[in-house]
């Protein structure tokens, strides 16, 4: 299986100021079609996951562009550009080239 | 617009049985598949499964092999993720979520593109296993 080690485990972050997470995988998600199939999600408290990110860099509908990610191969980043109240919740990174799908372990994001 | 709305929360005894449904909307069903995902209390994201609704097609993770059965029922857009002898380590709550890739038996593995992957969820159905 493909191994998604996110770090940190855990974000506190001032209001304003930015916030980066890094999601390293165990094996290259480029897919033979060559897409990288690389999503990353929100969960806030309570609610189901919501996706962000999708092939690495490409923007959801109604998603802030203060969030932005990148990377390729097996290194990706998200950041947020500046954090709001509303960006508290869980972060995950998922990959989508590999069966079986996995899942980052999580970041939590938090006001400082 | 899509919508993935999941049957409502359980209460089952060890070695039990659930089911739990997922009824989709706004899109074609059958040109889609559907993965579920589980969240244990506190816990992150696994995936336990796929199924293409346009021939039954399945792809199980392999901790859950022999205990997980996916279906679907294309006259009503419902799929729905059976899970036997339950143990209290199942507790968690269950998605439903709208995959890409589905199956076609003469033309083999066909998606509807990476924009669709995971883009969807259903609000999750809690599923408590305690004696």
């Amino acid at each position: 299986d493909v191994v998604m080690t996110q770090s940190p485990p855990s974000l506190p972050v001032t209001l304003g100021q930015p916030a980066s997470i890094s999601c390293r995988s165990s094996q290259s998600l480029v897919y033979s079609d060559g897409n990288t199939y690389l999503n990353w999600f929100q969960q806030r408290p309570g609610q189901s996951p919501r996706r962000l990110i999708y092939k690495v860099s490409n923007w959801d509908s109604g998603v802030p562009d203060r969030f932005s990610g990148s990377g390729s191969g097996t290194d990706f980043t998200l950041k947020i550009s500046r954090v709001e109240a509303e960006d508290v919740g869980v972060y995950y990174c998922m990959q989508g080239t590999h069966w079986p799908i996995t899942f980052g372990q999580g970041t939590r994001l938090e006001i400082k | 617009q899509v919508q993935l709305v999941q049957s409502g929360a359980e209460v089952k005894k060890p070695g039990a049985s659930v089911k739990v449904s997922c009824k989709a909307s706004g899109y074609t069903f059958a040109r889609f598949g559907m993965s579920w995902v589980r969240q244990a209390p506190g816990q992150g994201l696994e995936w336990m499964g796929w199924i293409s609704p346009y021939d039954g097609k399945t792809h199980y993770a392999q901790r859950l092999q022999g205990r997980v059965t996916m279906t679907t029922d294309t006259s009503t857009n419902t799929a729905y993720m059976e899970l036997r002898s339950l143990r209290s380590d199942d507790t968690a709550v269950y998605y439903c979520a709208r995959d890409p890739w589905y199956h076609q038996e003469r033309s083999g593995w066909l998606t509807q593109g990476g924009q669709y992957y995971f883009d969807y969820w259903g609000q999750g159905t809690l599923v408590t296993v305690s004696s």
